[in-house]
């Protein structure tokens, strides 16, 4: 397998743009998440889904931030208008039974100026 | 929100040095786990322990499940300059809970 996919990689973005984060999760996982890690507040988690379904949006900071998860092969993340405060690297991590070890993608670096 | 308190924030050694770290929580979780960071790259999950007292190894790597289940402990025996990174925990309360992540430990290794 070739584990949980994220594009892209790196985005550079200006104030105001919509910027998209694609993520293509393990075949087989049910479970579904968001993080965004910076330095001064760790992974947070943003939103998670179960079987396609949101389960819990409370992290997601703002309306700017929507995430969407079409079927079980594939999940955005979309901000707009960014913002130079969402600069971060963003992650999306699967899992089986939820709890059980999070495979985790590798991530996407986003520089908004 | 559940939090996880995971110290030190940041450790120097030398190469073949023993390491230790720890994460402590002000409520009780079902599951620890702890994952390892590079630079670059998401965290890869390193050991897994789902029982109170459980005493798990991973090769030179050896975690704790606290019988509290309040806290959980990571020990690295004769370190290696490749064991540099940024150590998590991580903790859930239920298979139906996701997980909360520590702030990590940032590990460096002097050769």
């Amino acid at each position: 397998d070739a584990g949980v996919i994220q594009s892209p990689r790196h985005e550079v973005t200006e104030m105001g743009q919509e910027v998209t984060l694609r993520c293509k999760p393990i075949s087989g996982h049910n479970s579904l998440f968001w993080y965004r890690q910076t330095m001064m507040r760790g992974l947070e988690l943003l939103i998670y889904f179960n079987n396609n379904v949101p389960i819990d949006d409370s992290g997601m900071p703002e309306d700017r931030f929507s995430a969407k998860m079409p079927n079980a092969s594939f999940s955005t993340l979309k901000i707009q208008p960014s913002e130079p405060r969402d600069s971060a690297v963003y992650f999306c991590a699967s899992s089986f039974s939820g709890a059980d070890g999070y495979t985790f993608g590798s991530g996407t670096r986003l520089t908004v100026v | 929100g559940q939090q996880l308190n995971q110290s030190p924030q940041s450790m120097f050694i030398q190469e073949g040095e023993d390491v230790s770290m720890n994460c402590t929580s002000s409520s009780i979780f079902n599951t620890w786990l702890w994952y390892k960071q590079e630079p670059g790259e998401g965290p890869v999950l390193l050991i897994a322990l789902y029982k109170a007292g459980e005493l798990t190894s991973n090769g030179r790597l050896t975690a704790q499940f606290g019988i509290t289940r309040k806290d959980s402990f990571l020990n690295i025996s004769a370190s290696i300059p490749s064991d540099v990174g940024i150590y998590f925990c991580a903790g859930s309360v239920s298979g139906n809970t996701p997980l909360v992540f520590g702030k990590g430990t940032r590990l460096s290794v002097i050769a």
